[in-house]
């Protein structure tokens, strides 16, 4: 069974501070994905990578950055975290489809 | 711009019934449609793929159909159980790595 593990379950931070997401896959997946989930807006995709030290800019990567040195592993820095990034955070992963999911971080930003 | 639309946002159904979740596009132009389940505080888990060619597809209590002229997918869920009480999203996808995501319908199925 593939598995996708986020490394925090629930974040709170403040204002300002530099924010790290860990996400990891243990099925060799060539995709990585981060998406923000808000009520009423469905899911929205921040950034993916297609293969290692690779990213592409998804549809909201304001904010944001990502870095892949590992196959495996895929983390989302907040560069100076802000009260409209609260929100819940999820990684997938994939070879084609369908895209696994981690069980999300839901970050509260105070 | 592909917009991807789901109607009702919450629906409350008694143990037993059948029911149809909607599911509605902006372009047609999709490669596939996946329907996901979230049960609170979760990710998503894949329940059916329709690839762009097809017209549903089944699996247990569950049929997904697609009709890409009218831009609409409908998921059935058969005799209704409480364990289907969860989020149901859809998504489509329209490039290698271009997936959209509905906002999701929340059912509640009561005892």
């Amino acid at each position: 069974d593939v598995k996708v593990t986020q490394s925090s379950r629930y974040l709170v931070k403040r204002t300002g501070e530099k924010v790290f997401l860990e996400c990891v896959q243990d099925m060799d997946h060539e995709n990585m994905f981060w998406y923000r989930q808000d009520p009423g807006l469905g899911l929205r995709l921040i950034y993916f990578s297609y293969d290692v030290k690779m990213k592409e800019k998804g549809d909201i990567p304001e904010g944001y950055s990502v870095s892949r040195e590992k196959k495996e592993r895929f983390s989302l820095i907040l560069e100076s975290a802000s009260t409209n990034q609260t929100s819940m955070y999820l990684c997938a992963s994939s070879t084609n489809q369908p895209q696994h999911f981690g069980d999300g971080t839901r970050l509260s930003i105070l | 711009k592909q917009e991807v639309t789901q109607i009702p946002a919450a629906l409350s159904v008694p143990e037993g019934e059948n029911l149809v979740l909607n599911c509605s596009f902006t372009d047609s132009a999709i490669y596939n449609l996946q329907w996901f389940r979230q049960d609170p505080g979760k990710g998503l888990t894949s329940l059916l793929l329709i690839q762009s060619s097809q017209r549903e597809q089944t699996s247990g209590r569950l049929n997904a159909s697609l009709d890409k002229s009218s831009g609409r997918s409908t998921l059935y869920i058969a005799a209704s159980q409480p364990g289907d009480s969860a989020t149901y999203l859809c998504a489509v996808k329209r490039g290698s790595n271009d997936m959209r995501f509905g906002a999701g319908t929340r059912l509640t199925v009561k005892p």
